[in-house]
């Protein structure tokens, strides 16, 4: 089955830098990429995915990278902000399994 | 709001009782999970449902029991719990399969004593 590991556990970053998350996975069929937010005392929120097909994907301050030669793909998160601080999951298609497998998750604290 | 509901949001109980956690989406979709979230284990699916028929069962102990009477609503059965289960069960939905957005609900926080 798939296999997802994420790096950094926990991430402390100053309002205004950026934050990068990584993930790697084992399974060379898996095609959809997505990252999860989740917040105190809610569910995981969809914030941006990737699919097999494209390298690279931008939304306002969020972006994801796909290397699928290397089997990584990235989180990337500009002008951070307070509001931006929670528990991020990236996650890999298990195409044995019809699921995803998601990583084990990034604390992500921004400092005002 | 995702559009996922899940009730209760809190259970608190003991090893021999029986309860069960609700879940309902609102969104049309074809396809529930049940996910187990704890320290250990962050997101650990347990059980897919897609058109209410199983199709997966991520080799979950039998004290637990999915049950999906309809595409918009997701049981999972409780019964002789033990304390490790003490965890945030969520439930997700999505359109059809894996390589669609899911949709999480708050989950329940469960406590066994």
């Amino acid at each position: 089955g798939e296999n997802v590991e994420q790096h950094p556990s926990t991430l402390s970053v100053q309002e205004g830098d950026s934050a990068v998350i990584k993930c790697t996975y084992s399974d060379s069929a898996s095609n959809y990429f997505p990252w999860y937010k989740q917040e105190l005392g809610k569910g995981p929120q969809l914030i941006i995915d990737i699919r097999s097909n494209v390298g690279e994907k931008k939304d306002q301050r969020i972006a994801v990278t796909l290397n699928k030669t290397a089997k990584h793909f990235s989180l990337h998160i500009t002008e951070t902000q307070p509001e931006d601080s929670a528990v991020y999951f990236c996650a890999a298609t298990d195409t044995g399994r019809r699921a995803l497998t998601f990583g084990s998750g990034t604390r992500l604290q921004v400092q005002p | 709001e995702t559009g996922v509901t899940q009730t209760p949001r809190h259970l608190v109980m003991g090893m021999t009782n029986k309860k069960s956690l609700k879940c309902e989406q609102h969104l049309g979709h074809n396809a529930m999970y049940w996910y187990k979230q704890s320290a250990k284990k962050p997101l650990e699916l347990m059980f897919v449902y897609s058109l209410e028929e199983r199709v997966e069962n991520n080799s979950v102990p039998s004290r637990f029991s999915p049950e999906c009477p309809n595409s918009s609503h997701l049981f999972l059965h409780l019964h002789t719990l033990q304390p490790e289960d003490s965890a945030l069960y969520l439930c997700a939905s999505s359109q059809d399969g894996t390589t669609d957005t899911q949709y999480f609900g708050p989950g329940t926080r469960l406590t066994v004593l």
